[in-house]
């Protein structure tokens, strides 16, 4: 089966902690995107990239870091300088990241919640 | 600044129709999507329609767009208690590839 798949579905963070979300395609595509999601809020783009070892800031992405080593991965690292990190985060990716139109398709999701 | 704007509620009795709207911001947006989010879920894609069409059908889901005002709508016919989610419209504005969400509506269907 193709798809995405974002591990783990939750995560406990501690003050001062640094963790990794990951998220994994099998579909081929080039570009890949973190998103964050607070309750009311519409999703907010974090990171995203549009080839491998190529990544840009996207709208809110202080406290965040992201690599690109291989095609099918694109971790995002919560960092300790991330002082409201409580957040459902979701991961996308498309065909392509660039051109217009490009329908992304999202992954499960990972709820991160602070002790 | 850019606002995509949705009513944040909707109830509905089963059987009946739902109309989920939309106020999107770039009059270039050539790529209009509905999204739909179970609790706890990712996104999952339900249609989209380009900029110049103004209706597109998909079995019990319409879509119109008004690109005048800016105004997108998703219609579900014959509402379903597995209809209830959070629903998601979003534009790309043209020349870009970056998505600009709406808030979402959470669609509750009433048995």
């Amino acid at each position: 089966d193709g798809g995405i798949t974002q591990s783990p579905k939750y995560l406990f963070r501690k003050e001062g902690q640094n963790v990794t979300l990951s998220c994994e395609q099998n579909l081929n595509h080039d570009a890949m995107y973190w998103y964050r999601q607070d309750p009311g809020q519409g999703l907010r783009l974090i990171y995203y990239s549009q080839i491998v070892n190529d990544f840009q800031k996207g709208d809110i992405a202080e406290g965040y870091s992201v690599s690109r080593e291989k095609k099918e991965s694109f971790p995002l690292t919560v960092t300790s300088a991330q002082k409201n990190p409580t957040a459902f985060y979701l991961c996308a990716s498309s065909i392509r990241g660039w051109g217009e139109g490009e329908t992304q398709y999202f992954g499960p999701g990972t709820r991160l919640l602070v002790l | 600044g850019e606002d995509v704007e949705q009513s944040l509620f909707l109830s509905v009795r089963e059987g009946d129709s739902s109309v989920i709207n939309c106020t999107y911001t770039d009059s270039s947006s050539t790529y209009l999507y509905w999204y739909k989010q179970e609790p706890g879920a990712g996104l999952q894609l339900l249609t989209y329609i380009f900029s110049n069409m103004d209706m597109k059908q998909d079995q019990r889901l319409t879509v119109l767009l008004n690109k005048k005002d800016k105004h997108l709508s998703l219609r579900i016919a014959d509402t379903q208690t597995g209809d209830s989610a959070i629903y998601f419209c979003a534009e790309i504005p043209s020349g870009t590839y970056k998505y600009i969400f709406g808030t979402g509506t959470r669609l509750k269907v009433l048995a």
